[in-house]
């Protein structure tokens, strides 16, 4: 089973508008961390936003917020208020805490999003 | 505070033939990672170094690709020889630790082509 999917290959939203992309996860270990990466054309992963299995509240960046649902397994992105340079590759990731407390950092395949005028 | 640093950007090969690339980290970093990510996948992780030792390599081919971080700071990977599925960005990442909530940074990557 994967242990992150991401449902929509690409998304499309108008400037200024917010957006929700799409994340559930798969996991048996009670400690766990998720991220959030950005990937634009020029190839580099930009961290956004990290959520902890532990914590209470969902977390926020600026205008990136994790809407963190625990029960149903979901860590959707929001992203308020859309921005032209907004337009990348978002790729949703999980580490778990696993026996020895290293362990692999499991990407999802990506969604592309692109933020028209 | 400067981020992972990576070379070269580009590199274009023909099959058989080696290639190298280095990494330099955020200072201070103890653990580093080497992914290989295939066009329209999300990375895959090859090898993580803490320190100068490795904790995991489980998804290295050994048998074409090496790595390895000397003095625990700087670190090169190695592919050779090279088959056209190495065609690849490989992307390297540092985080301060290495457990499990730990953010990892990334660097600009390394675009590899294979003819």
């Amino acid at each position: 089973a994967q242990k992150i999917t991401q449902t929509q290959p690409g998304m499309f939203v108008q400037e200024k508008e917010a957006v929700t992309l799409d994340c559930t996860y798969d996991t048996s270990d009670p400690s766990y961390g998720l991220f959030w990466y950005k990937q634009p054309s020029s190839g580099e992963m930009i961290f956004l936003i990290y959520q902890g299995s532990y914590d209470q509240q969902n977390a926020t960046e600026g205008r990136y917020s994790l809407n963190f649902q625990k029960a149903r397994k979901s860590a959707n992105l929001v992203i308020s208020a859309s921005q032209l340079g907004d337009s990348a590759m978002y790729f949703c990731a999980m580490r778990e805490r696993g026996k020895s407390g290293y362990s692999t950092l499991t990407f999802g395949k990506g969604t592309m999003l692109l933020v028209s005028p | 505070e400067a981020g992972v640093a990576q070379s070269p950007r580009y590199k274009i090969i023909e099959k058989r033939q080696s290639v190298a690339f280095w990494c330099n980290p955020i200072s201070g970093h103890a653990t580093l990672y080497w992914y290989q990510q295939i066009l329209g996948q999300g990375p895959k992780l090859l090898i993580q170094f803490q320190n100068n030792g490795v904790v995991d390599d489980s998804q290295l081919p050994k048998d074409r690709f090496s790595a390895e971080r000397l003095k625990g700071v700087d670190s090169t990977l190695k592919i050779q020889p090279a088959k056209l599925e190495d065609s690849a960005v490989y992307l390297c990442a540092s985080s301060l630790a290495g457990n499990w909530a730990d953010t990892q940074y990334f660097g600009p990557g390394t675009r590899l082509t294979v003819l």
